[in-house]
């Protein structure tokens, strides 16, 4: 079974306006990654912050972690028509260990 | 490019049959996993080798068996087929060395029964 929840499903933008999306999950971690995937190929790392962690940025991409609450946002500022993707939360109890993804945020940035 | 390969990239058959997947990890890699993606389950995780021992095992039915060899490529065996096991089937690498937290993805072998 699915960690746990992202929000929204599905997100339409203009290119230019940010992206944000939700991502709950329900135990302990040790870390929390974010991954994209373009329609129906292979999931590409985004990026990964530790449960002592409470944000990373990487290029557009800026990463919080809310372990009290169990929740953690992913925002992709100045979108791109190149960022039409499903993005994914996973997370790790443990280094090496598996990874449980959420549902996923489908996200069209329109031109 | 993850540095993951997978092939087939698709295949095509009929239920009841028994395919093989396989999967070479990125250079160095000790870490193999073995994950499932369909619309209704999502992305699940099957299995897990390191260094050619079986590490964890996830939502993997019993016609289902893995195996990661000396050279460190992995396959994933899938027998007596049904409808239901249509699905993108992910194979992704790490390196504990270096922490062993990402994972690489390789782009998938999309498996069809009819």
């Amino acid at each position: 079974s699915q960690q746990g929840e992202e929000d929204p499903q599905a997100l339409s933008i203009q290119e230019g306006e940010n992206a944000t999306m939700n991502c709950s999950y329900k135990t302990s971690i040790n870390n929390l990654q974010w991954y994209r995937q373009n329609s129906g190929r292979g999931l590409v790392h985004l990026i990964l912050i530790r449960s002592n962690e409470r944000e990373k940025h990487s290029g557009r991409l800026r990463v919080t972690l809310d372990t009290s609450k169990k929740s953690s946002s992913l925002l992709i500022t100045a979108s791109r028509a190149a960022d039409t993707a499903s993005y994914f939360c996973a997370t790790a109890k443990a280094a090496g260990n598996k990874l449980t993804f959420g549902g996923g945020t489908r996200v069209l940035v329109k031109p | 490019d993850s540095g993951v390969t997978q092939t087939p990239k698709h295949l095509i058959t009929a239920t009841g049959q028994r395919v093989t997947l396989r999967c070479s990890p990125r250079s160095g890699d000790l870490s193999v996993y073995w994950y499932q993606q369909s619309l209704d389950q999502g992305l699940q995780f099957l299995i897990q080798y390191y260094n050619g021992e079986e590490r964890a095992k996830g939502n993997i039915l019993e016609r289902f068996s893995a195996q990661q060899f000396p050279d460190l490529h992995s396959e994933l065996n899938l027998s007596s087929l049904e409808l239901g096991d249509s699905a993108l089937y992910f194979c992704a690498s790490s390196d504990e060395k270096t922490g062993g937290y990402e994972q690489y993805f390789g782009p998938g072998t999309r498996l069809t029964v009819t």
